[in-house]
Order: C-alpha cells, then sequence, then structure tokens
C-alpha cells in the first residue's frame, strides 16, 4: 500500500499569508496526485488533479506541483474560506489518502 | 445539477451488515462517462476509499476490505449501493457516496469529483 504522509500536521497563518502544504508518497506515483479541501461538517471537495490541474470552478490562487514522490499544493493568499484540512489522494497503486493538514487561523 | 444522497440505516450493530444507497439525481449512474463510489471517514479521521463501480457493473474495491465489500447498482432507480459485512466498532464512520470522471480514473480507481453530504454509521450493541 501507498502511504502518503502530509506535513505539517497544522498550519497556523494569517489570511493574506502564502500556505505552502506537503505530500510524501513512499512511493512514486507520478502525476497522480489529488488535493481535497474539506470544511467542518461537509464533504471533501476536490481541487487539484494529477498534481498540478485545478479542478472546474477553482480559483487561481491554489496550485499544486510536484511529481513522483514529492508534492506541494500552494494557497498563494488565504481567503477566510480557505481556512479548512487539506488531504492529498493517489491514484497510482490502488487509492489512498494522506493524514490530512490543517490550516487554522493565526 | 449532480445531486447525490446517502441513505440507510444510522445504527448497525457488531458482526451483522452495514447497508447503504447513494440515490443519484440530475445524472445518469448509466452514463459511460463515470464511475461511482463509496468512501469513509471514522470521527476527527482521516478519509479511507472503500470501492467504485463502472456502469458496466464492474467494481474495483480496496483490498483491505475487499473481503467484507459488495458494491452494486440499480440502474432502473439511478442508484448504488454498499454492503459491508461483518462490522465492528471500527467501521463507525461518516459514509460518502462520490462520482468520478471517467478521465480521472485508471482501472476504476479514481479521483472523485462530486460528493453526497455524507451519513454516520455507527456500529454499536
Amino acid at each position: 500500500e501507498i502511504v502518503l504522509t502530509q506535513s505539517p500536521a497544522t498550519l497556523s497563518l494569517s489570511p493574506g499569508e502564502r500556505a505552502t502544504l506537503s505530500c510524501r508518497a513512499s512511493q512514486s506515483v507520478s502525476s497522480y496526485l489529488a488535493w481535497y479541501q474539506q470544511k467542518p461538517g461537509q464533504a471533501p471537495r476536490l481541487l487539484i488533479y494529477d498534481a498540478s490541474n485545478r479542478a472546474t470552478g477553482i480559483p487561481a490562487r491554489f496550485s499544486g506541483s510536484g511529481s513522483g514522490t514529492d508534492f506541494t499544493l500552494t494557497i498563494s493568499s488565504l481567503e477566510p474560506e480557505d481556512f479548512a484540512v487539506y488531504y492529498c489522494q493517489q491514484r497510482s497503486d490502488s487509492l489512498t489518502f494522506g493524514g490530512g493538514t490543517k490550516v487554522e487561523i493565526k | 445539477q449532480l445531486q447525490l444522497q446517502e441513505s440507510g440505516p444510522g445504527l448497525v450493530k457488531p458482526s451483522e451488515t452495514l447497508s447503504l444507497t447513494c440515490t443519484v439525481s440530475g445524472g445518469s449512474i448509466s452514463s459511460s462517462s463515470y464511475y461511482w463510489g463509496w468512501i469513509r471517514q471514522p470521527p476527527g479521521k482521516g478519509l479511507e476509499w472503500i470501492g467504485s463501480i463502472y456502469y458496466t457493473g464492474s467494481t474495483y474495491y480496496n483490498p483491505s476490505l475487499k473481503s467484507r465489500v459488495t458494491i452494486s447498482e440499480d440502474t432502473s432507480k439511478n442508484q448504488f449501493s454498499l454492503k459491508l459485512s461483518s462490522v465492528t466498532a471500527a467501521d463507525t464512520a461518516v459514509y460518502y457516496c462520490a462520482r468520478s470522471k471517467g478521465r480521472y480514473c485508471t482501472n476504476g480507481v479514481c479521483y472523485f469529483d462530486y460528493w453526497g453530504q455524507g451519513t454516520l454509521v455507527t456500529v454499536s450493541s
């Protein structure tokens, strides 16, 4: 099973700041990696697929990069609605999710 | 507007079978363009893929759950269903149904672009 490790577990930032979230795979997943945002009491929302492609309707402040084992989700300037938990997911070998990074208001 | 709605018992006894249905509106599960899946999330924890189904009836399961899971479809009702047998307290979770575009999938393993609101299932006697 491919294990996805997300870091940090919690990121404390202020609105307007840049957020950089990491996802590391235990073996190469090529570019088969997605990012989701989840707010309390809501279902996850697909943000990024295939490492760097924004899903439909996702603002340009969200960007993804990486390939192989190391991936990054960047939020260029945090809006109030961006404070949430973010998960990465791979589909290279079966399907697994990372443990999540919580982006909280500092 | 596509909508997915999970339904089923909120409480299941240990060793019994958990059964949930996802009703799809605003789209057809018979479309060749999409896969349909189940994902769960224990309270306060992360996400776990359970499995997916294609309109042909082909199914794809998480290897760790495969021995206990059955996903099926009822195209006449535009629904797909999940059965998880021999449940324990560890199966207590919010269960989500979700959709994937075919281009988000390889060999039935997908990203999910539309999700239901989720339903909490508690396993307890």
